[in-house]
């Protein structure tokens, strides 16, 4: 069965060092998400991209944060300068676009800021 | 704003049957979906209501009022394994997921 994959499983990084968290899609899927989870609490919106660009992208989404899709199977999410505060799980999923599509969400990469 | 309302937490008992309720107000409606989630893993897909009424798949029910903002999560004859959070997620008029906090679901023997 198709699944998102994610890379790294686990992150430790210090404050303020760039981070690069690695997502492949489902290849037939055309829209691909970032989400965060902060231990305990709901799951976060971060952006949406399609076509190559951002679609839509939430407040926590600021200019500490940016996506690529460097070729045609990897989408990356990078936070340039990390905070105590981005320490959380981040989901990467994809769907194939529909209305009635669901999301299928990688395992996710647990970052910790120390 | 964006509201999603399910119970923090629930308890029910192993062969038992639970239901885990979720009201929403969103700006505009494009389905309502629940998703499982284990400690630590990634949210699963479970079901998706667009239209009202009750959506059956094995074990798992799920039920949508348009007119209430209104859904259940119908679980039958529960197994341990069944211990998860239960996320409730709706799409919104630009067809964005707006999620619950979910509820956390303690199955005992």
């Amino acid at each position: 069965e198709p699944e998102v994959t994610q890379t790294p499983s686990h992150q430790v990084t210090q404050m303020g060092q760039e981070v690069i968290l690695r997502c492949v899609p489902i290849s037939n899927h055309l829209y691909f998400y970032w989400y965060r989870q902060i231990l305990g609490q709901k799951v976060e919106f971060l952006v949406s991209f399609y076509n190559n660009e951002i679609s839509e992208k939430s407040e926590i989404f600021d200019d500490q944060f940016s996506v690529e899709r460097p070729d045609g199977s990897n989408f990356t999410l990078k936070i340039r300068s990390t905070k105590l505060e981005d320490s959380a799980m981040y989901f990467c999923a994809s769907s194939d676009g529909r209305a009635t599509g669901e999301l299928f969400f990688g395992e996710g990469s647990r970052l910790t800021v120390l | 704003g964006q509201n999603i309302d399910q119970p923090t937490e629930m308890t029910a008992t192993e062969g038992a049957i639970v239901q885990i309720n979720c009201t929403y107000q969103t700006s505009g409606f494009n389905g309502l979906f629940w998703y499982q989630q284990h400690a630590g893993e990634a949210p699963t897909f479970l079901s998706y209501n667009v239209l009202d009424g009750l959506e059956e798949k094995g074990r798992f029910s799920s039920f949508l009022s348009r007119s209430k903002g209104y859904s259940y999560l119908l679980l039958k004859e529960l197994q341990m394994k069944d211990s998860a959070s239960y996320l409730c997620a709706v799409k919104d008029s630009n067809y964005q997921l707006i999620w619950g906090a979910g509820t956390k679901l303690i199955i005992k023997p």
